[in-house]
């Protein structure tokens, strides 16, 4: 079946700190994978994707097959930072599967 | 326009009725998506279109939810005989690539409340 898992409902650091939101899927083919992000009273928008391998805002991804996971990560977390974290697979032909999503939280 | 138009964004309504939520896209988009969001969860899919075509329906939960795009452009998304398990927000999305790929673009969603 394909799936999207992201354990953690709540994340929660401090302004500076080391962020790493989890990703893993469940897909038996060439997976294509996205992070999308809603900000406070924002629409949920595409923060990356992994065949960009691009770095967005400080974040980075990389597709890991051998651990089918996508895992989100930045070096030092912003307040801006704050806001929901949707993980995304893309299965060939037809609509994205979402995570249930990550609440970050940074504080200062 | 300039983003993906969704209306109304907020609709109450009562056991039994019925609603239609309406999705306008960007202009020029080939694909337009439906999704389903419960209160600390996930979009979860519900229909696509390529065009005017229905090309994916699988996501609909069953044959109250019905959803049309005519003339490829404003899509409706109609909930029959509306129950209290109907109650989320309902997202629209479109692309300007079709078959389920590209970049998503969100509308602000229409939040359904049954009573």
């Amino acid at each position: 079946a394909q799936r999207v898992t992201q354990p953690e409902k709540l994340l929660s650091v401090f302004k500076g700190a080391p962020v790493e939101l989890k990703c893993n899927y469940s897909y038996s083919g060439s997976p294509e994978l996205f992070w999308y992000v809603q900000y406070s009273r924002q629409r949920l928008q595409l923060l990356l994707r992994h065949i960009s391998r691009e770095s967005i805002k400080g974040f980075t991804a990389d597709l890991n097959k051998g651990e089918t996971s996508f895992h989100l990560k930045k070096p030092f977390a912003q307040e801006e930072d704050s806001a929901m974290y949707y993980c995304a697979l893309s299965p060939a032909g037809t609509a994205l599967i979402f995570g249930k999503g990550t609440t970050l939280s940074v504080s200062s | 326009g300039a983003g993906v138009s969704q209306s109304p964004r907020y609709k109450v309504t009562k056991r039994g009725q019925d609603v239609a939520l309406r999705c306008d896209p960007i202009s020029g988009h080939v694909s337009l998506y439906w999704y389903r969001q419960a209160l600390g969860q996930g979009p979860e899919f519900l229909t696509y279109f390529n065009y005017e075509a229905q090309q994916d329906k699988s996501g609909l939960p069953n044959d109250r939810f019905s959803a049309e795009r005519p003339e490829g452009s404003i899509s409706t998304l109609t909930i029959q005989r509306t129950e209290q398990r109907d109650s989320a927000m309902y997202r629209c999305a479109s692309s300007s690539l079709g078959g389920g790929t590209g970049e998503l673009f969100f509308g602000e969603g229409s939040r359904l409340t049954v009573l």
